[in-house]
């Protein structure tokens, strides 16, 4: 059965860099046709796609412009995981973070394996 | 703030159908993109429902349905049942945004 499991702290200070890692069960960060993201949910910015890794030939990494610049998705292919590195965050981070499996469809992907959630508070 | 739009909540009586939209634009369903749902319960994930408007995932019941029109999308709930009460979100990609996007999200209540 295939599963992500995510890991990190639940508080993370202001200014400072939220870390959150995904161990990835049955399935490989490598496989071609998938890719592996980073949501967030929070009640004043709904559900919001962050970036996310994949592998064709070599790493792509891709990520929404309203964290690009504070962001970094890096995939570990030794022990089969995707981590999430948040640089800087403010209180308007604080949100449940998900660690997600992306699958290409005909046009576009969607994302059809979730991480069970990890609420990140950013305060001081 | 989300560019694709859903109506906040939708309601039913058990054995009812009904829909939930999703309106976008030009750059996002309009365009060639498919549209994904989603169903979230309380405290869990979000569970995708449908992928490629229309498309049911195994184990999903044959009572949900999707479909796409121009710059909107819908699902359709036929014969609502309590289980059903949930929070559902649309899915697409945007170009102008160059990212994923997600609706504002429908809370399906079962009266």
């Amino acid at each position: 059965q295939v599963q992500l499991q995510q890991s990190g702290p639940g508080l993370v200070r202001p200014s400072q860099t939220l870390s959150l890692t995904c161990a990835i069960s049955g399935d490989s960060v490598s496989r071609n046709g998938a890719a592996w993201n980073w949501i967030r949910q929070s009640p004043s910015r709904g559900l919001e796609w962050l970036g996310r890794t994949y592998y064709r030939s070599m790493w792509f990494h891709e990520y929404a412009a309203s964290v690009k610049g504070r962001i970094t998705i890096n995939p570990d292919t030794s022990q089969s995981q995707f981590s999430l590195q948040l640089n800087s965050v403010t209180p308007d981070d604080t949100a449940v973070y998900y660690c997600v499996r992306g699958t290409s469809w005909s046009w576009g992907w969607y994302f059809d394996l979730w991480g069970r959630g990890t609420l990140v508070s950013v305060s001081s | 703030q989300s560019v694709l739009t859903q109506p906040p909540s939708v309601s039913g009586a058990p054995g009812q159908r009904v829909t939930i939209s999703c309106t976008g634009s030009s750059s996002n369903i309009g365009a060639i993109y498919d549209v994904h749902w989603y169903q979230q319960f309380p405290g869990t994930a979000p569970k995708l429902l449908m992928y490629g408007s229309s498309n049911r995932p195994s184990g999903v019941p044959d009572r949900f349905s999707g479909s796409k029109s121009g710059t909107s999308a819908s699902l359709a709930i036929t014969g609502l049942q309590a289980e059903d009460e949930a929070d559902y979100y649309c899915q697409s990609y945007d170009d102008g945004v160059s990212g994923y996007v997600f609706g504002t999200g429908t809370k399906v209540t079962v009266l």
